[in-house]
């Protein structure tokens, strides 16, 4: 079953912050994130696993609470290049198999 | 290091015809994964490989989707025959494949299908 984004869209100066929900009403493994410019390939943000080991490569952070099955993508201070869809995945407890939410708009303006 | 490489990247076709689309992963990944990505929405499995084997097709319409691996390298997905609802971007991703983990997965930029 999808996991569920919110919200779907939003909109930012530069500088500003967001938060990206997504829950599962699943146990879950752990969660993925991913970043999409228009016309092109989604782009590896970070994955949480159960426990709290956090894997990225990326100054934008995120959390996963594993009892809830949520995560939340914190976008801080935000830059233009944070524009993009953000997409996050959750990979059930086998371990293999991840499926996408439907994605989060946004846009950061200047 | 080249990343995953995926052609045609357009291809415009009339209903009823076939398509195919071909990808070539990552060097070294075992894992090959197909998506579907309607517009606005999030990538959908359609088929995954490990290998040269196909361990998750559940989600492949079999009645006109068909994929292949070949020797556990390149893939090829294909449609036959396409009908309108098709049209979407197909997504091949690869991974190094860990056991037990699903990791990070290498998206190509996709072949966007129309069927007309």
């Amino acid at each position: 079953q999808q996991p569920v984004q919110s919200p779907q869209a939003v909109i930012l100066r530069e500088g500003e912050d967001a938060v990206i929900n997504c829950s599962s009403s699943k146990a879950l493994y752990s969660v993925h994130w991913y970043r999409q410019k228009h016309g092109e390939a989604p782009v590896f943000l970070m994955i949480l696993l159960k426990g709290g080991e956090q894997k990225g490569h990326e100054k934008i952070s995120a959390s996963f609470n594993e009892k809830k099955q949520q995560s939340s993508l914190y976008l801080t201070a935000s830059q233009l290049s944070y524009s993009g869809t953000y997409f996050c995945g959750t990979e059930n407890p086998a371990g293999n198999k991840l499926t996408f939410g439907g994605g989060t708009r946004v846009l950061v303006k200047p | 290091e080249a990343g995953v490489v995926q052609s045609p990247r357009y291809k415009i076709i009339e209903k009823k015809q076939p398509v195919a689309f071909w990808c070539n992963p990552i060097s070294g990944h075992n894992t090959l994964y197909w998506y579907l990505q309607n517009l606005g929405q999030g990538p959908e499995l359609l088929i995954r490989y490990e290998n040269e084997e196909a361990v998750d097709d559940s989600q492949l319409p079999k009645d006109r989707f068909s994929a292949e691996r070949l020797k556990g390298v390149d893939s090829t997905l294909k449609i036959q025959p396409a009908e309108l609802g098709d049209s979407a971007v197909y997504l091949c991703a690869s991974s190094p494949g860990i056991a037990g983990e699903v990791g990070e997965l290498f998206f190509g930029e996709g072949s966007r299908l129309t069927v007309l």
